[in-house]
């Protein structure tokens, strides 16, 4: 099982703002990386941290993070956002890298 | 614009060994780290380690005992080596450049970019 749990599935009208959590205990101490997969592509990398977004990736997907929890946000969600999102980070010893079983969001 | 382009067997018999290089290109691997990640059918992504161009290795416990990840800077390319293969290792297998920095204290790491992937099928 993964150290950094995700809800499986969650869906959203279009044009609405959902959010995509990810647990961990690992996520006290080290930061967050967001991955977006659509069906049949390698993973994309969307965000790390609040705001730090490679080129191409539009500014409706947002990071934030308190406690334990890491969260992406897409605000004003559109059809071609729906996919297999992941986040990523540290294990809790801080020497490996672990994944979140990942969620799937369907844009309505 | 750095790419990268995994290849090897698609087809790799029970107890072998899987071998699978990344040729990477637009970029010299001589510095950040290159790492290894697999996503079996339908499920979800795993870590199977990281290297760093001067050999430097950290391995996924799990896979530790069978994997051996080896950088050529003559061919710009990462390789992966995962022996003694089961059913349970038919995945796709994908690399990608990780990068690490430190922001305001905090550690923060991201895979980018990653390679299309390959499938690799463990059966006689």
């Amino acid at each position: 099982s993964s150290e950094l749990t995700q809800d499986p599935a969650v869906s959203v009208a279009l044009g609405q703002t959902v959010r995509i959590t990810c647990q961990g205990d690992s996520l006290r101490s080290y930061s967050a990386s967001w991955y977006q997969q659509k069906s049949g592509q390698a993973p994309v990398f969307v965000i790390h941290g609040e705001n730090n977004r490679p080129s191409g990736i539009p500014d409706r997907f947002s990071g934030s993070s308190s406690g334990n929890t890491a969260s992406l946000t897409i605000t004003g969600a559109q059809a071609e956002d729906e996919a297999d999102y992941y986040c990523n980070s540290r294990d809790s010893s801080g020497n490996h890298v672990v994944f979140g079983g990942g969620t799937k969001v369907t844009v309505l | 614009q750095v790419q990268l382009q995994e290849s090897g067997p698609g087809l790799v018999k029970p107890s072998e060994t899987l071998s699978l290089t990344c040729a990477v290109s637009g970029y010299s691997i001589s510095s950040y780290y290159w790492s290894w990640i697999r996503q079996t059918p339908g499920k979800g992504l795993e870590w199977i380690g990281n290297i760093y161009y001067s050999g430097n290795t950290n391995y996924n416990p799990s896979l530790k005992s069978r994997v051996t990840m080896s950088v050529d800077t003559s061919k710009n390319q990462v390789s992966l080596k995962l022996r003694s293969v089961t059913a349970a290792d038919t995945a796709v297998y994908y690399c990608a450049r990780w990068s690490i920095s430190m922001v305001r204290g905090v550690s923060r790491h991201w895979f980018d970019p990653w390679g299309q992937g390959t499938l690799v099928t463990v059966s006689s």
